[in-house]
C-alpha cells in the first residue's frame, strides 16, 4: 500500500503563530485529504486536495502530486485550532491510507 | 440533517464476547468503511463495502465482520478471535463512481475489552 509520512509528529505553537504540515506520500494519489481530529475523536474533514492549492478561512493547503507531496497551512493560530491533523491518501480504489499526524497544541 | 451515526458511543465488554457496533448514514453514499484507531496513531482500514451485498477485506480484517443488507448500514461485529480488541472504531462513507470520492467520518465508537 501507499506509505504516508507526516512531519513533524509533534507542533507547540503560541496563539497567533503561523505554521505549516508537511505530508510525503509513495506513490500517485488520486484523492488526497487532511482532516482535523477534535479531542473527542471526531475526524472533521478540511480539504480534499488532490492537486492544487485550496484556502479555507485561516487554513490552505497545497499538493503538488508530481512531487509527492501536501502542504497544510495554518495562519494566526488559535487554541481550537488544537488537535491531531492527518493526512490521508488513496490511489485507483476507494482505501484511504492514513499517517500518523501531527499534534499541533496552540497556548494562549 | 444528513451524516453519519454511531452507537453506541462507549462501549464496554468482557474477553470472550462478541460485539456488535452500528454505522447508518443518510447521505446517498453508495460506499462505506470502517476503521480502527489505537492510541497515538493513525486509522487502518477494517472492511469496505462499495455496494450493498459486497466487501472486501481491508488491512486488518482478522477478527471481524462485517455485513452490507441496506445501503444505509453496514454493522462491524468484533469477535472474540480479535485478539487486541480495545481501540476507537471509526465508520466513514463516500460516493462511488464520481471524480470525487471524498470520505466522511462517523464519531466513533471506543470499545473496552476487559
Amino acid at each position: 500500500g501507499i506509505q504516508v509520512e507526516q512531519s513533524p509528529p509533534d507542533l507547540i505553537l503560541q496563539e497567533g503563530a503561523n505554521s505549516t504540515l508537511r505530508c510525503n506520500f509513495s506513490d500517485s494519489v488520486n484523492n488526497l485529504q487532511w482532516f482535523h481530529q477534535n479531542p473527542w475523536g471526531q475526524l472533521i474533514n478540511l480539504f480534499y486536495i488532490p492537486s492544487g492549492t485550496k484556502q479555507n478561512g485561516r487554513l490552505s493547503a497545497t499538493t503538488v502530486a508530481t512531487e509527492r507531496y501536501s502542504l497544510l497551512y495554518i495562519s494566526s493560530s488559535q487554541t481550537t485550532d488544537s488537535g491531531v491533523y492527518f493526512c490521508a491518501v488513496s490511489s485507483n480504489d476507494y482505501k484511504l491510507s492514513f499517517g500518523a499526524g501531527t499534534t499541533v497544541t496552540v497556548r494562549a | 440533517d444528513g451524516g453519519i451515526t454511531q452507537s453506541p458511543k462507549y462501549l464496554f465488554r468482557k474477553e470472550g464476547q462478541n460485539v456488535t457496533l452500528s454505522c447508518e448514514q443518510n447521505l446517498n453514499h453508495d460506499a462505506m468503511y470502517w476503521y480502527r484507531q489505537d492510541p497515538g496513531q493513525g486509522l487502518r482500514l477494517i472492511y469496505y463495502s462499495q455496494i450493498v451485498n459486497d466487501f472486501q477485506k481491508g488491512d486488518i480484517a482478522e477478527g471481524y465482520s462485517v455485513s452490507r443488507e441496506k445501503k444505509e448500514s453496514f454493522p462491524l461485529t468484533v469477535t472474540s478471535a480479535q485478539k487486541n480488541p480495545t481501540a476507537f472504531y471509526l465508520c466513514a462513507s463516500s460516493l462511488t463512481g464520481a471524480s470525487i470520492n471524498e470520505q466522511y467520518f462517523g464519531p466513533g465508537t471506543r470499545l473496552t475489552v476487559t
